[in-house]
C-alpha cells in the first residue's frame, strides 16, 4: 500500500540532545512538508521541499533542520536550539507543490525528559 | 490576527444532529479550501476539497465557501459517534514559489454522543 511512514511513533529527548524524526513516502510525490501541532494552535509549517536537494524554511524553522537527499525521504532533526520541542510532528506530501491535495503520515509525538 | 480563525470547541452533539463547523479568513487570495478530519493522535485525512466559491456535497458532508464574506463551513448531517474527531480547515492561494503551503485553522474538536 502506498503511503507516508513516520517513525518512531513516540520519541523522548534529553536536554541538549539532537533527535531525528524519520519520514518516508512511496507515493512518488515531489513535495514534502513538516508540520508541528500543538494543542489549540493547529498545524504550523516548519520546513518544506519541492524537489530533491532543495528545501525552504516554513513559519517556525528555528531550532530545526532537514535534508532531502532522496525523493522518498525527508528527515527532520530537532536540535538542542529548539527550547520547546514537545509537540506532535506531522510529515506530509503532495504530488507537486502546485497540487492541492496534501497527504499526511501518522505523526510522531516528541516529549522532553 | 491569525490568517485563519476556527472555533476550537469542544463541540458536543447527540447522535443524528446536524453539525456546523466554520472558519473565517483574512487573505482574499485564498482559492483552495479544504477540510481535514483528525482522529486522536493520528495524521489528518482529507475530507472535502473546494475550489473558489460554492457548495460541494459528499454523502453526509457538505462544504460551503463564501469568498465575499471570507467564510467557509462544513456541515455534517445525521452525525454518528464515528464522526467524533478534530476537524481542521485549511486553505491556500497555491502560488508555486511559496511551496503551495496550506494555512490551517486551529481545529474544532467534535464529540457525537450515542
Amino acid at each position: 500500500d502506498g503511503g507516508i511512514t513516520q517513525s518512531p511513533k513516540y520519541l523522548f529527548r534529553k536536554e541538549g540532545q539532537n533527535v531525528t524524526l524519520s519520514c518516508e513516502q512511496n507515493l512518488n510525490h515531489d513535495a514534502m512538508y513538516w508540520y508541528r501541532q500543538d494543542p489549540g494552535q493547529g498545524l504550523r509549517l516548519i520546513y518544506y521541499s519541492q524537489i530533491v536537494n532543495d528545501f525552504q524554511k516554513g513559519d517556525i524553522a528555528e531550532g530545526y533542520s532537514v535534508s532531502r537527499e532522496k525523493k522518498e525521504s525527508f528527515p527532520l532533526t530537532v536540535t538542542s536550539a529548539q527550547k520547546n520541542p514537545t509537540a506532535f510532528y506531522l510529515c506530509a506530501s503532495k504530488k507537486q507543490a502546485s497540487n492541492e491535495k496534501l497527504f499526511f503520515g501518522s505523526g510522531t509525538q516528541l516529549s522532553v525528559l | 490576527q491569525k490568517e485563519v480563525e476556527q472555533d476550537p470547541g469542544p463541540l458536543s452533539v447527540p447522535e443524528g444532529a446536524i453539525v456546523s463547523l466554520n472558519c473565517t479568513y483574512s487573505n482574499s487570495a485564498f482559492q483552495y479550501f479544504m477540510w481535514y478530519r483528525q482522529y486522536s493522535r493520528k495524521g489528518p485525512e482529507l475530507l472535502m476539497y473546494t475550489y473558489s466559491s460554492g457548495n460541494k456535497e459528499d454523502g453526509r458532508f457538505t462544504a460551503q465557501v463564501d469568498k465575499s464574506s471570507k467564510y467557509i463551513s462544513l456541515f455534517i448531517r445525521d452525525s454518528q459517534p464515528s464522526d467524533s474527531a478534530t476537524y481542521l480547515c485549511a486553505m491556500s492561494d497555491m502560488i508555486y514559489n511559496q511551496g503551495g503551503k496550506l494555512i490551517f485553522g486551529q481545529g474544532t474538536e467534535l464529540s457525537v454522543k450515542p
